[in-house]
């Protein structure tokens, strides 16, 4: 199975700030089947970004995904008050899907 | 609208079984699979297996793999969880989803313990 790393755990920011995550696979990830999720306390996972670079629908365009093969980057452009949230990301599309261990993005 | 709707919460022994469901609405049921995942306390998220609805096709994690079985109920749109020989490690919160992407059920915790 692929394993998937995320980077770095906590990032500290402040509104309005950009903040970069990283996920990067152990293999290359086929077709590009990486997902991104936002989760915050006692909710489900949302759906941000699917494919390494289209977002789901209804999702504000400071959200971008990019990357391919086995290195892939979720770009909040500017920080705003309920992007503060623990984000995964995901392989899918395979006989054994995996999951980062999400990188906490917390207000500084 | 397309949803996923969950059952309730679980508190079972080590050693029983639970059965979670998760009922689809606002779509074509068959034209998707599900996939479950769960989320052990403040730990993140696990993939357990999916299902094809439409043939009813099964994957499984290998972790899980002797001890999970997903099975549909296309005439109530239903797909169902079902763990057995629960361990107090198994408390958690277990989620479904569309196609493994969206949209998720509300997840449905199970606590395990004596």
């Amino acid at each position: 199975e692929i394993v998937l790393t995320q980077s770095p755990d906590t990032l500290s920011l402040s509104p309005g700030e950009r903040a970069t995550l990283s996920c990067r696979a152990s293999q290359s990830v086929r077709s590009n089947y990486l997902a991104w999720y936002q989760q915050k306390p006692g909710q489900a996972p949302r759906l941000l970004i699917y494919g390494a670079s289209r977002r789901a629908t209804g999702i504000p365009d400071r959200f971008s995904g990019s990357g391919s093969g086995t290195d892939f980057t979720l770009t909040i452009s500017r920080l705003e008050p309920e992007d503060f949230a623990v984000y995964h990301c995901h392989h899918y599309g395979s006989s054994s899907e995996t999951f980062g261990q999400g990188t906490k993005v917390e207000i500084k | 609208q397309v949803q996923l709707v969950q059952s309730g919460v679980e508190v079972k022994k080590p050693g029983a079984s639970v059965k979670v469901s998760c009922r689809a609405s606002g779509y074509t049921f068959s034209s998707h699979g599900i996939t479950w995942v769960r989320q052990a306390p403040g730990q993140g998220l696990e993939w357990m297996g999916w299902i094809s609805v439409y043939n009813g096709n099964t994957n499984y994690a290998q972790k899980f793999q002797d001890r999970v079985t997903l099975t549909t109920d296309t005439s109530t749109s239903t797909v169902y969880m079902e763990l057995r020989r629960l361990r107090s490690d198994d408390t958690a919160v277990y989620y479904c989803a569309r196609d493994s992407l969206d949209p998720w059920g509300q997840g449905t915790l199970v606590t395990v313990s004596s």
